[in-house]
């Protein structure tokens, strides 16, 4: 089983639409987790931290649920410029070394 | 802000070659990171330094060795590169965390071909 789990999509949405991310993960020592967003043939870019009580910047939500060990993230009103694949991540578990674990990714295509 | 730099940003190689990746990081971080991404596979953590003069291996070590002479620098070495080194690379670079809470910055990656 991966460490961190998410749908590839891909998942082709309409401008305006609402779109939602979901993710698991396996190892429950895991203290931290983000969303971040890779652009085609670009790095990784961090978006937004998940707190325990969730969390909102702007048209994007996170939350988590530690009991299921799933983190999820919304995104309202699509943007052609929301067309990305979003990783979700995790701290290794208890571990100070600052390591983390990349889920391999779910692609987004916002459509005209 | 040069933030995380890698160089070279492409690179093709024959079998066998050896070759350096640099990572420089402008940002007073104390931990650094080697991954390398292909497709399907995700970020996957090659090594990795907590601090000037340490490193660690990650998931994939095998065929690649790392320096960390200075703290602003984190060397990949491939010593006999192989086709299925062939992948894109990516430099991070982090504040020292205890509870893993630090996000990484990201360099914007190094696409090495072995022919």
């Amino acid at each position: 089983r991966k460490e961190v789990e998410q749908d590839p999509g891909p998942f082709n949405v309409p401008e305006g639409a609402t779109v939602a991310f979901n993710c698991t993960y396996s190892n429950s020592a895991s203290q931290s987790f983000f969303w971040y967003r890779q652009d085609c043939r670009k790095e990784p870019k961090l978006l937004m931290s998940v707190y325990s009580s969730g969390n909102e910047d702007g048209r994007f939500t996170a939350q988590l649920n530690r009991a299921s060990q799933y983190i999820s993230l919304l995104i309202r009103d699509s943007k052609l410029s929301d067309s990305a694949t979003y990783l979700c991540v995790v701290n290794h578990g208890s571990s100070n070394t600052g390591k983390l674990i990349f889920g391999q990714g779910t692609t987004l295509q916002v459509k005209p | 802000n040069a933030g995380v730099t890698q160089t070279p940003k492409f690179r093709v190689l024959k079998t066998g070659q050896s070759m350096t990746l640099l990572c420089a990081q402008d940002m007073n971080h104390e931990y650094m990171y080697w991954y390398r991404q292909d497709p399907g596979m995700g970020l996957r953590l090659i090594h990795y330094s907590v601090g000037e003069g340490t490193t660690a291996k990650g998931e994939v070590p095998d065929g690649y060795n790392v320096s960390r002479l200075k703290k602003q620098n984190f060397l990949l070495g491939l010593e006999s590169a192989a086709p299925s080194q062939t992948s894109v690379y990516f430099c991070a670079s982090s504040y020292p965390t205890r509870a893993g809470d630090q996000p990484q910055h990201f360099g914007d990656g190094t696409r090495l071909s072995i022919l």
